[in-house]
C-alpha cells in the first residue's frame, strides 16, 4: 500500500527562487529518503534521513523530518532550471530495505 | 561505466507473449529490486533479491517471475503478457539504505 504522499502534486517557480515539497506518511519509519527522476530516466537518491534526525543538509538542499506529524519536507534553495524534475519521497521501515515511495512532485523551474 | 544497467530499454510486444528484462550492477551491492512505474509515476516494489535469495515478493501475478543467476544480476521473465502490464520497468541495487537505480524499460503490451 502507498506510504508517502507528497504535495504540491506540481510546481512551477522561477530560476532562483527556493522549492519546497512536502510529504506524508502513515506508518512508523526507520528512515525517509528523497529521489530526484528526471524525465525518461531512472531515480536518484538526493538524501537520506533517519528517524532519530530532524534536519539535514546537502549542498542546496535541506530536509527537515517531523515524526510526531510523519511529515518530512525537502528544500531546494536557489533553484536552477536544471532542477526540473520529479521528486519522491520514499520511506524504509526497517523490514528487507523495503522502500515505499510517494506519487511524486513535478518540479518546474522556469529560466 | 554505467552502474545499474538494463535492456531492453523499450519493448513493445503483443498481449500473450512472453518476455524477459535483464539488469546487472557492478557496484558489487548484495541487494537487487524490480520496481513498476505506471503511467502516473507510481512507483510500486515487486521483488527483492539478497545474494540471490528472494527477500521481497509483493503481491505480484505468478506470470512474473524474477531470476537471479548471481548477486550482480536480477532478471525479469514475464508470461502472457497483458495490456495492464505497459509500464515503465525499474531494476536497483542497495548496499547500504540508498538505492541506485537502473534507466528503466518501457514495456508497452498491444
Amino acid at each position: 500500500s502507498q506510504q508517502g504522499e507528497e504535495d504540491p502534486q506540481a510546481l512551477s517557480i522561477q530560476e532562483g527562487e527556493n522549492a519546497t515539497m512536502n510529504c506524508s506518511y502513515k506508518t512508523s519509519i526507520n528512515n525517509l529518503q528523497w529521489y530526484r527522476q528526471n524525465s525518461g530516466r531512472g531515480l536518484v537518491h538526493l538524501i537520506l534521513i533517519r528517524s532519530n534526525e530532524r534536519e539535514k543538509h546537502s549542498g542546496r538542499l535541506r530536509v527537515t523530518l517531523d515524526t510526531s506529524k510523519k511529515s518530512s519536507s525537502l528544500l531546494i534553495t536557489a533553484s536552477r532550471a536544471a532542477d526540473t524534475a520529479s521528486y519522491f519521497c520514499a520511506t524504509d521501515n526497517g523490514a528487507n530495505s523495503k522502500l515505499t515511495f510517494g506519487k511524486g512532485i513535478t518540479l518546474s523551474v522556469r529560466p | 561505466d554505467t552502474a545499474v544497467s538494463q535492456t531492453p530499454k523499450y519493448l513493445v510486444t503483443q498481449m500473450g507473449n512472453d518476455k524477459s528484462i535483464k539488469c546487472e550492477q557492478n557496484l558489487g551491492h548484495d541487494t537487487m529490486y524490480w520496481y513498476k512505474q505506471d503511467s502516473k509515476k507510481f512507483l510500486k516494489i515487486m521483488f527483492s533479491y539478497n545474494n540471490k535469495e528472494l527477500i521481497i515478493n509483493e503481491t505480484v501475478p505468478n506470470r512474473f517471475s524474477p531470476k537471479s543467476p548471481d548477486k550482480a544480476h536480477l532478471n525479469l521473465h514475464i508470461n502472457s503478457l497483458e495490456l495492464g502490464d505497459s509500464a515503465v520497468y525499474f531494476c536497483a541495487s542497495s548496499q547500504a539504505l540508498e538505492q541506485y537505480f537502473g534507466p528503466g524499460t518501457r514495456l508497452t503490451v498491444t
